[in-house]
């Protein structure tokens, strides 16, 4: 079975600290993305990669980076957490052509104190 | 910009009934069309797709949805809902070439006994 799996489920860190979350896919996957999510808002697109190295901003990508070394792995950077990126995170991984759609992760919620 | 909009934020149906979360997006081609289910606390599970073809196309767990050009809708069915169905469910586009995707806001299921 396919899978995405996201390094943590939880995470409570401090305002300041720098945090990373990491996504790994054993599908082969070319794009990789981070969403975060929040009641009534939905799944907002932070980055995407569509290749090794290569990276693009999406809608909300303020106070966050991204690094894809390897093509299984896509982390997920807070350089100084603040309390208003506490969220729900999710991982996605989707194929060239992108007609089989997203597999995502279970989620890494994040809370910052 | 792509937009997806899902009107109803809640439903409450009684088991056994029917079925229908609306989703209507703006889009200039003819986009992917997905609907996704998360459970509390879970990441997100693909329900089914439509990228051409057949506008009616059939997922897992009994849903259906129907590809309406004229009302750039599509709207996701099942005939008899069960308890288990309550979570909440998003419908997603996919532009260009579709290897990024928009969400709607969701839309959350009750199931009365």
């Amino acid at each position: 079975d396919v899978k995405v799996t996201q390094s943590s489920r939880y995470l409570v860190k401090r305002t300041g600290e720098k945090v990373f979350l990491e996504c790994v896919q054993d599908m082969d996957h070319e794009n990789m993305f981070w969403y975060r999510q929040d009641p009534g808002l939905g799944l907002r697109l932070i980055y995407f990669s569509y290749d090794v190295k290569m990276k693009e901003k999406g809608d909300i990508p303020e106070g966050y980076s991204v690094s894809r070394e390897k093509k299984e792995r896509f982390s997920l950077i807070l350089e100084s957490a603040s309390t208003n990126q506490t969220s729900m995170y999710l991982c996605a991984s989707l194929p060239a052509g992108g007609r089989y759609g997203y597999t995502f992760g279970s989620g890494t919620r994040l809370t910052v104190v | 910009a792509q937009s997806v909009t899902q009107p109803d934020i809640h439903i409450t149906v009684s088991e056994g009934a029917s079925l229908e979360l609306r989703c209507n997006y703006s889009y200039g081609a003819t986009p992917y069309l997905f609907w996704y289910v998360q459970s509390p606390g879970q990441g997100l599970q693909l329900l089914l797709k439509y990228f051409s073809g057949d506008t009616l196309v059939q997922g897992i767990k009994g849903f259906e949805a129907e590809f309406k050009r004229s009302q750039s809708s599509f709207n996701l069915r099942k005939p008899s809902v069960h308890w288990s169905d309550a979570a909440e469910y998003f419908c997603a586009v996919g532009e260009g070439n579709f290897n990024k995707f928009y969400f709607g806001s969701g839309t959350k299921l009750n199931v009365k006994p």
